[in-house]
C-alpha cells in the first residue's frame, strides 16, 4: 500500500487566495483526521471523519476553514481566504475506526505570504 | 477533556546513554496512550501504545514505556541511544475507541556522538 498520500507537498500562496489541500487515505481505512503543526501550537486536531461523516470539527480555527470527504478515498481541506497565520504543516492521517493506530501522510507545507 | 504534557521540549543525550522522555496525561476516562516519532520532513510514526493491557509496553526500535496511573505518567525510555534516534517525539492520549488523538507539544531528542 502506498500509505496516506497528501498533495501538494509544498504550497506557497499570497494572502487572500484560496488554498486546497488534498488527502487520499489508506484503502480500507474508515477514519480520517486533519492535523495542523506549528512551532507555537504543536500538533492540533482540526477535524476528523468516520465513514466520510465529520464527527468533530471543534478544532477548525474559524469559518475560513472547511473540510470535505466526498468518498472513502478522498478528502480536502480548504482555506478561503488564506492568511499568513495559516502558514503551517498540515497532516492528514487515517486509521481503521476504533483502532487507535494512525497512519500519517508526509504533510503539506503551507506558506501564506 | 484529555490532554498530555511533555516535560522538556529538548533532550540531549550521548550515544549509548539512557533515553528518558517524560509525558504526563490528564483524562476523565481510562486513557489510551501513545508515543509517536517524527523524523525531519516526514509524518508521524507510531512507536508504541498502551490500551489498558500490560502497563509496560514495548515498541519498535528498542523503546518502551510504562503506564503509571498513580503518577498519571507514560514516560518513554530506551536503554542505549543510537544516532538514528534523533527525532521529535510526541506523546498522545485518546479515549477508548474514539480514535481521536490529542498530542503533546513534542520533545526533540538530540543524540551526541
Amino acid at each position: 500500500d502506498a500509505g496516506v498520500i497528501q498533495s501538494p507537498r509544498h504550497e506557497v500562496t499570497e494572502m487572500g487566495q484560496e488554498v486546497t489541500l488534498r488527502c487520499k487515505p489508506i484503502s480500507g481505512h474508515n477514519s480520517l483526521f486533519w492535523y495542523r503543526q506549528t512551532m507555537m501550537r504543536g500538533l492540533e486536531l482540526l477535524i476528523y471523519f468516520n465513514n466520510n461523516v465529520p464527527i468533530d470539527d471543534s478544532g477548525m480555527p474559524e469559518d475560513r476553514f472547511s473540510a470535505k470527504m466526498p468518498n472513502a478515498s478522498f478528502s480536502t481541506l480548504k482555506i478561503q481566504p488564506s492568511e499568513p497565520r495559516d502558514s503551517a504543516v498540515y497532516f492528514c492521517a487515517s486509521s481503521l475506526k476504533g483502532r487507535e493506530k494512525l497512519f500519517f501522510g508526509s504533510g503539506t507545507q503551507l506558506s501564506v505570504l | 477533556a484529555q490532554s498530555v504534557t511533555q516535560l522538556g521540549s529538548h533532550v540531549s543525550v550521548s550515544e549509548g546513554a539512557l533515553v528518558l522522555l517524560r509525558c504526563n496525561y490528564s483524562s476523565s476516562v481510562p486513557p489510551y496512550l501513545f508515543w509517536y516519532v517524527q523524523y525531519p520532513n516526514q509524518g508521524l510514526q507510531l512507536l508504541l501504545k498502551y490500551t489498558s493491557a500490560a502497563t509496560l509496553v514495548k515498541g519498535i526500535n528498542g523503546f518502551e514505556a510504562e503506564f503509571k496511573k498513580s503518577e498519571t505518567s507514560f514516560h518513554l525510555t530506551k536503554p542505549s541511544a543510537h544516532m538514528s534516534d534523533a527525532a521529535e517525539y510526541f506523546c498522545a492520549v485518546s479515549g477508548p475507541g474514539t480514535g481521536k488523538l490529542i498530542f503533546g507539544q513534542g520533545t526533540t531528542l538530540q543524540v551526541k556522538p
